[in-house]
């Protein structure tokens, strides 16, 4: 089973710096998918960035830009120019490749990093 | 696109009352997730709907849980019995499945934060 591990509970940052949150997981498969989520407190979930695993260039929206090391199963996440708005929980996922592919539709979680900026 | 809305979004229940929870995705989303998050973890997958299918189910999903997508469109979450252990924010995910697998983003709703006294 394929796992996500999240080793900075928390992390803080001074607003327009920049800071790196870090995620490691543990797979076999080849081919899969890497995400940041964030939550914001009390507000839902929304899709940071994504990472095709076959890709191997570093995917980037604006001020988030990923690290992306396949062979260290390695997936650490940028945010640069950091923003109040930005403070939120930070959740990495994985995705399978899906189900008509032997894999798994679903997407597995770290346990976070709740990031804050200060003003 | 109004995005993939819940109701309720708080429910606090006795212990051993039957809770239904409903997750409206958006409107073209064919695909359908159920996650459970507790505090301090990251969501954890319950199951997954293709359509009117069930086609993916967690092993947390004990027999008290039951899902249903019946015309395809909007699902319920039913947790029969409850327990304290089902104390938990319930989220619901939907998506578009594009023509190659793996392309489809998952677009949560609020959650519905469930509270068993």
């Amino acid at each position: 089973a394929q796992t996500v591990t999240q080793s900075q509970p928390e992390m803080s940052v001074q607003e327009a710096e920049t800071v790196t949150l870090s995620c490691t997981y543990d797979t076999s498969e080849s081919d899969y998918y890497l995400f940041w989520y964030k939550q914001p407190p009390s507000r839902q979930m929304i899709l940071v960035i994504r990472q095709e695993a076959y890709k191997q260039q570093n995917a980037t929206e604006n001020r988030f830009s990923v690290n992306f090391q396949k062979a260290a199963k390695s997936f650490s996440l940028k945010i640069s120019d950091s923003q109040l708005g930005d403070a939120a929980m930070y959740f990495c996922a994985y995705r399978s490749p899906g189900l008509t592919q032997g894999g798994s539709e679903k997407l597995v979680f770290g346990k976070g990093t709740k990031l804050t900026v200060n003003p | 696109d109004t995005g993939v809305s819940q109701d309720p979004r708080h429910k606090i229940t006795k212990r051993g009352q039957n809770v239904t929870f409903r997750c409206d995705p958006i409107s073209e989303h064919n695909r359908l997730y159920w996650y459970r998050q507790t505090l301090g973890q990251g969501p954890e997958f319950l199951t997954y709907f293709q359509n009117e299918a069930q086609l993916e189910k967690s092993r947390l999903l004990s027999d008290r849980f039951s899902a249903e997508r019946p015309k395809g469109s909007f699902s319920t979450l039913e947790i029969q019995r409850t327990e304290q252990g089902d104390s938990a924010m319930y989220l619901c995910a939907s998506s578009l499945a594009g023509m190659s697998s793996g392309t489809d983003t998952q677009y949560f709703g609020p959650g519905t934060r469930l509270t068993v006294l």
